[in-house]
């Protein structure tokens, strides 16, 4: 049973223009959820977090933004740049066990 | 800086074998965890440990078994390999704040392939 599902495996965005990332998740006990960005043959890096308390975060190009009641969160990167090619993927935390999604590969077009 | 260390990058298995997969951080964090990552599956959690002493089973420890006998080093040892094992294995540390999250950071990962 998959608890947090990210399904869009790819999604393709032109260079400037607004990228937006969702994620659905089943348990509502999570009450941390993160995002995480993977290159080819690294370990993913953090980028950004919201707690379930609130309902937007943001940080410089990237916002993520919660919805409690739809169990859905959403990352919005604007404006997206060629480095922003990349797998992302979304997690969600209790006690800080991470349950991630199954990853989208975002493709930034000059 | 080295922040999360693990080695090695890359190793194949012959199935039955042993073998363990070495983690080490630099940033004092109580909190360490293993993945493994597999295609359209995303990350998932195999063992973690909250400080020196202390392990517990994640969603998928089967095969695997861990020890924290430092702070900084977090072991993973596969007992006799199997096909199924063939993944992408990644080490995380974080700081550790009871309730409350934090981040995790990663390591590089290790790709193993058992034949």
């Amino acid at each position: 049973d998959q608890q947090v599902k990210q399904n869009s495996p790819s999604l393709s965005v032109q260079e400037g223009r607004i990228s937006i990332l969702n994620c659905d998740y089943t348990n509502s006990m999570f009450d941390y959820f993160l995002w995480y960005k993977k290159y080819p043959a690294e370990g993913p890096t953090f980028l950004i977090s919201i707690s379930s308390i609130k309902d937007k975060n943001e940080d410089g190009r990237f916002t993520v933004f919660l919805n409690k009641s739809a169990k859905h969160l959403s990352l919005h990167i604007v404006p997206s740049q060629p480095g922003d090619s990349a797998v992302y993927f979304c997690a969600a935390s209790r006690a800080q066990k991470l349950v991630f999604g199954q990853g989208t590969r975002l493709t930034i077009n000059p | 800086n080295a922040g999360v260390t693990q080695t090695p990058k890359f190793q194949v298995l012959k199935t039955g074998q042993s073998m363990t997969l070495q983690c080490a951080q630099d940033m004092n964090h109580e909190y360490m965890s293993w993945y493994r990552q597999d295609p359209g599956m995303g990350l998932r959690l195999i063992h973690y440990s909250v400080g020196a002493g202390i392990t517990d089973q994640g969603e998928v420890p089967n095969g695997y078994n861990v020890s924290r006998s430092t702070t900084e080093d977090f072991p993973l040892r596969l007992l006799s390999a199997a096909p199924s094992q063939t993944s992408v294995y990644f080490c995380a540390s974080s700081l550790y704040r009871g309730p409350l999250n934090t981040e995790a950071f990663f390591g590089q990962g290790t790709r193993l392939t058992v034949v």
